[in-house]
């Protein structure tokens, strides 16, 4: 079974600082996709970067990149220059690119900038 | 574009009493599928449909019941409500099955209270 584990419920940083935000993961597929979302306290779902497991650089988007450690089943967003508007929650989800079932979430992490 | 559209947005329900939960998207996606989130808990996989006509069950599906008769529409029902039940409901289609990188399209969620 797949499963995704994000081991920080809530983090504070300070606007302007770096953050990485973690995420383990459990697959025994070979091939698969780690995702990230933001929500707002509006309650949206807003993609913000994807990584697939075949993928030899890591994913960068903006001021979003991913920290892919494959043998180690991690996936860390980091999140540079961090902003007020990037208090949110933010949820890590893996795709199955075989199967029916896509996407299992983490519980997500809750992160608060600080002015 | 329009994207994935749910209806309602709010909804109250007295316990035992049934609704369905209207989920459309007019993006060609063969894949959508029911989350609910509750608080600590991420977002759980209700039901899911990889096409037309075929439907299956995700990780929580007792208490909903879903149909797939067209692309474009998926909705869930709720045949007794119960307090349980009391949740954020998303619905979110994908195109390519099988393809790597194609996010999860959301729609905006339905906050649903049983009492």
């Amino acid at each position: 079974a797949q499963k995704i584990t994000q081991t920080q419920p809530g983090m504070f940083v300070q606007e302007k600082e770096a953050v990485t935000l973690d995420c383990t993961y459990d697959t025994s597929d070979q091939s698969y996709g780690l995702f990230w979302y933001k929500q707002p306290s509006s309650g949206e779902m807003i993609f913000l970067i994807y990584q697939g497991s075949y993928d030899e650089q890591n994913a960068t988007e903006g001021r979003y990149s991913l920290n892919f450690q494959k043998a180690r089943k991690s996936a860390n967003l980091v999140i540079s220059a961090s902003q007020l508007g990037d208090s949110a929650m933010y949820f890590c989800a893996i795709y199955r690119v075989q199967g029916a079932q896509k996407l299992v979430f983490g519980q997500g992490t809750r992160l608060t900038i600080n002015p | 574009n329009a994207g994935v559209t749910q209806t309602p947005k709010f909804q109250v329900l007295k316990t035992g009493q049934s609704m369905t939960l209207q989920c459309a998207q007019d993006m060609n996606h063969e894949y959508m599928s029911w989350y609910r989130q509750d608080p600590g808990m991420g977002l759980r996989l209700i039901h899911y449909s990889v096409g037309a006509g075929i439907t299956d069950q995700g990780e929580v599906p007792n208490g909903y019941n879903v149909s797939r008769s067209t692309t474009e529409d998926f909705p869930l029902r709720l045949l007794s409500a119960a307090p349980s039940q009391t949740s954020v409901y998303f619905c979110a289609s994908i195109s390519g099955l099988g393809v790597p990188g194609s996010p999860l399209h959301f729609g905006n969620g339905t906050r649903l209270t049983v009492t």
